[in-house]
């Protein structure tokens, strides 16, 4: 089967770290994303891992272990404005490319 | 800057009736992609597309079809709407298949009453 697990809600304080876990379970994987969503608006591309290790992008950083199957997202300097759901969504492989996506973790900045 | 709009961002509509989501990317892009979100169930895929003319059911595919006549644009037909199909629905595009990033659209909140 495939599933992807990700905590439902994270609070932290603006200046801070925190780190989202992602765990996944499917067939043919081929790559993790992750996507940042505000409220009421559309997911935006945030990164993208196929190899193990760590990609850092200025404030965020993306981590994965593909033989444990988990990643996690690491943002860096808390802004008030990173209170948003941040996604995570692996690759799969069938007969075409599919993205599996989690349910979401709702991020709140607190001052 | 890649472009996806979706015909209207909020849509009232009666069970029974034949729906219709419109679906524009403005950057030639080959495959596009129709999501809905739901709390707790996160987005799933209803139908893909990596052609024009072409069309894969994705995890959801039941009471929906697709049509992509142009390559810019991707449709979402539910043929006799449902209450259970009150959701958001998402249209994506992306250039490449696989580990390609996708843009979506502003979504439709879809409320069958």
């Amino acid at each position: 089967g495939q599933n992807i697990d990700q905590p439902t809600e994270m609070t932290a304080t603006e200046g801070a770290i925190v780190q989202i876990n992602c765990t996944y379970q499917t067939s043919g994987f081929n790559g993790l994303f992750w996507y940042q969503q505000h409220a009421g608006e559309a997911p935006t591309f945030l990164s993208y891992n196929v190899l193990d290790g760590l990609e850092e992008k200025g404030r965020f950083s993306s981590f994965l272990s593909r033989s444990k199957g988990y990643s996690y997202l690491l943002l860096k300097e808390l802004q008030m404005k990173d209170s948003a759901s941040y996604l995570c969504a692996a690759i799969r492989m069938d007969s075409s490319y599919k993205l599996i996506f989690g349910s979401g973790t709702r991020l709140l900045v607190r001052p | 800057d890649v472009k996806v709009t979706q015909s209207s961002r909020y849509l009232v509509k009666r069970t029974g009736e034949k729906v219709f989501l419109e679906c524009v990317q403005d950057m030639d892009h080959e495959n596009m992609f129709w999501y809905r979100q739901d709390p707790g169930l996160g987005l799933r895929l209803i139908y893909f597309s990596y052609d024009v003319k072409m069309k894969e059911k994705g995890d959801i595919p039941e009471g929906y079809s697709v049509s992509r006549e142009k390559k810019e644009r991707f449709s979402l037909i539910l043929e006799s709407a449902s209450t259970n199909q009150t959701s958001m629905y998402l249209c994506a595009s992306s250039l490449e298949q696989g580990a390609d990033e996708q843009y979506f659209g502003p979504g439709t909140r879809l409320t069958v009453t």
